[in-house]
């Protein structure tokens, strides 16, 4: 069973509004990744968090954990039209690459 | 940097048939897991192999089974095909298993059965 929840389900925004999406998961973590799927192609790594850590950003994207409320977030700025896509958070299951995964949030920003 | 690949990128294959699927990590990693991604389902894991041996496994069928060679390649293979076996087939590699590595994914393998 999957471990984590993303909300919303679906989001959309215009072209250079920013696009918030949330990640809930039920167990203690190490980490936290966030992935972007396009159109049910490869997952492609957009950030790794830490437990430890409690804000991290890479470039547009702005990630926060809180650990308490097992939670995240996933923000991203300035968006743009390529920016559409699915985007899933994933927990590691403290063996290793064995992830859970959230529903996902598809992303659709409006040119 | 070469990243993740999978082979094929597209299958069809009728009920009853078994298939093989191959997944070459980036160079230098060594843990290599797999995952199916179905519309009902989500991302679900499959396995996970480090050196050859598997290290976990997650809750599918015995027709799912897998295996890592010297090199760090991975297969998995899935015997007696059914309807519900149809799905994206995703290898992730990361250099090692372990809290802090990050998992790189490969563009899948789409498997219908038909």
């Amino acid at each position: 069973s999957q471990q984590g929840e993303e909300d919303p389900q679906a989001l959309s925004i215009q072209e250079g509004e920013n696009a918030t999406m949330n990640c809930s998961y039920k167990t203690s973590i190490n980490n936290l990744q966030w992935y972007r799927q396009n159109s049910g192609r490869g997952l492609v790594h957009l950030i790794l968090i830490r437990s430890n850590e409690r804000e991290k950003h890479s470039g547009r994207l702005r990630v926060t954990l809180d650990t308490s409320k097992k939670s995240s977030s996933l923000l991203i700025t300035a968006s743009r039209a390529a920016d559409t896509a699915s985007y899933f958070c994933a927990t590691d299951a403290n063996t290793g690459n064995q992830f859970y995964f959230g529903t996902g949030t598809s992303l659709t920003v409006i040119p | 940097k070469a990243g993740v690949t999978q082979t094929p990128r597209y299958l069809i294959k009728t009920r009853g048939q078994q298939v093989t699927l191959s997944c070459s990590p980036i160079s230098g990693h060594r843990s290599v897991s797999w995952y199916q991604q179905t519309p009902g389902q989500g991302l679900q894991f499959l396995f996970e192999y480090f050196s050859e041996t598997q290290r976990n496994k997650g809750n599918f069928p015995g027709r799912f089974s897998g295996r890592q060679f010297s090199n760090s390649r991975s297969e998995m293979n899935v015997s007696t095909l059914e309807l519900g076996d149809s799905a994206l087939y995703l290898c992730a590699s990361s250099l090692f298993p372990g809290e802090e590595t990050e998992a790189f994914f490969g563009q899948g393998t789409r498997l219908t059965v038909v």
